[in-house]
């Protein structure tokens, strides 16, 4: 079935340290892969995105990879700042329904100044 | 910039009673998703609807739920009988059609089943 696996689970890094967030999704029709952050008690928001016909997408400090033969997907957040702690959720979409995201399990990054 | 909002933003109900979610899309949006989160665990399919019928639901979307766009606006979540396991935050979310897949997240509904 569909499933979306992501990892780390947790991650501690200091300000101005890079952050690697890795999730590997099992149907290979998945087209569409979204990041999204929440805070606290929010509502998930979208970061950053890819589609399936791009391997690398940046904006300023947050970049996306993917590797459709691995079928993986990764997110790169450089010269990170206490800000961007939060929980960050990967997804993908399969290609020809309705689009529902399958998310994975989130990875909470903590940010230390 | 134009949201996606919900009512109420906390729900307390004993379990047994009925409890509706509303949700606001974006005005132009064709598509609309429910999807709940228990605390400190992922973000899950519940239901799709498009076209004013479900269009996929997840095995958690049983008898006991259902959903209805009663007007050109609003978009419920019914939960029949309410159970200890429903409590979760609840996310409306809505997206446009064409070639974006984007969905736009409410802010959620906590439902606190006693």
């Amino acid at each position: 079935g569909e499933n979306v696996e992501q990892h780390p689970s947790t991650l501690s890094v200091q300000e101005g340290d890079s952050a690697v967030i890795k999730c590997t999704y099992s149907d290979s029709a998945s087209n569409y892969f979204p990041w999204y952050k929440q805070e606290l008690g929010k509502r998930p928001q979208l970061i950053i995105d890819i589609r399936s016909n791009v391997g690398e997408k940046k904006d300023q400090r947050i970049a996306v990879t993917l590797n459709k033969t691995a079928k993986h997907f990764s997110l790169h957040i450089t010269e990170t700042q206490p800000e961007d702690s939060a929980v960050y959720f990967c997804a993908a979409i399969r290609s020809g329904g309705y689009n529902k995201l399958i998310f994975g399990a989130g990875t909470r990054l903590a940010v230390h100044p | 910039e134009p949201e996606v909002t919900q009512t109420p933003s906390h729900q307390v109900t004993q379990m047994g009673q009925e409890v509706i979610l509303r949700c606001v899309p974006i005005s132009n949006h064709l598509y609309f998703y429910w999807y709940r989160q228990i605390l400190g665990q992922k973000v899950e399919f519940l239901v799709s609807f498009y076209n004013n019928e479900i269009s996929e639901k997840s095995e958690i979307f049983d008898d006991q739920f259902s959903v209805e766009r009663p007007d050109g606006s609003n978009f419920t979540l019914k939960i029949r009988s309410t159970k200890l396991e429903d409590s979760a935050m609840y996310f409306c979310a809505s997206r446009t059609s064409g070639g974006t897949y984007e969905q736009y997240f409410g802010p959620g509904t906590r439902l606190t089943v006693t």
